[in-house]
């Protein structure tokens, strides 16, 4: 099925670790975002890159990293865990910054920081 | 600063009530306004909003926006189980030459059988 794909779905990392989100869209889409979701915080913007060859620091960039590899994949490095990453994380694409179309969202990663 | 409020945070009736969820909004060179409903995993979209007081509409649920208060309402009647999710709302503005959805926290709908 078409869509937006991330692995892992769930990862428990210690404090210090290291770790890469993966994602990946098949819908031929120009732009993608990663989010975090908390707990009454909503959705809050990570980095994004609105085209290929090309990434922006969101909301809340401390503590991560991104790799636009080609127009599928959509990288989230976090190269020193802390507690405070603990999270949900969304991947979500579009076809175009510049078209208001919505975004289409992977099923969210669940990352657990101990 | 750019920011999106939904009211109320959270929210519990029986099924068959109607539902008003709101979101309100102060963003730079608004474009347009989304709805989705997220139960377990992601969000899925429901509406987009880009015109004042033209209501969009699908099955029981309903949208409307007004860019003049700048605030969006969604309405949800003859409420079933099914819809308890939370209902989160983005508001796309431009800054710095991209435009990106700014998202509120949420409504928590619990619908009671």
């Amino acid at each position: 099925n078409a869509g937006v794909t991330q692995t892992p779905k769930f990862q428990v990392l210690k404090t210090g670790q290291s770790m890469t989100l993966q994602c990946a869209q098949d819908m031929n889409h120009n732009s993608m975002y990663w989010y975090r979701q908390d707990p009454g915080m909503g959705l809050r913007l990570i980095y994004y890159s609105a085209s290929e060859g090309t990434t922006d620091k969101g909301e809340v960039p401390n503590g991560y990293n991104v790799s636009r590899l080609n127009k599928r994949e959509f990288s989230l490095r976090l190269e020193s865990a802390a507690p405070s990453q603990t999270s949900v994380y969304f991947c979500a694409s579009s076809p175009h910054s510049l078209e208001g179309t919505g975004y289409t969202f992977g099923s969210g990663t669940r990352l657990t920081v101990v | 600063e750019d920011k999106v409020v939904q009211s109320p945070l959270s929210l519990v009736v029986h099924e068959g009530d109607t539902v008003t969820l709101n979101c309100s909004y102060e963003v730079t060179n608004f474009r347009s306004l989304l709805w989705y409903k997220q139960e377990k995993k992601a969000p899925t979209f429901l509406f987009m909003l880009t015109s004042s007081g033209i209501e969009k509409k699908s099955g029981r649920l309903s949208s409307i926006l007004d860019k003049k208060e700048l605030f969006s309402i969604l309405n949800i009647t003859a409420t079933q189980t099914g819809d308890s999710a939370i209902y989160l709302c983005a508001v796309e503005g431009r800054t710095s030459g991209t435009y990106k959805y700014i998202f509120g926290t949420g409504t928590r709908l619990k619908v009671l059988a």
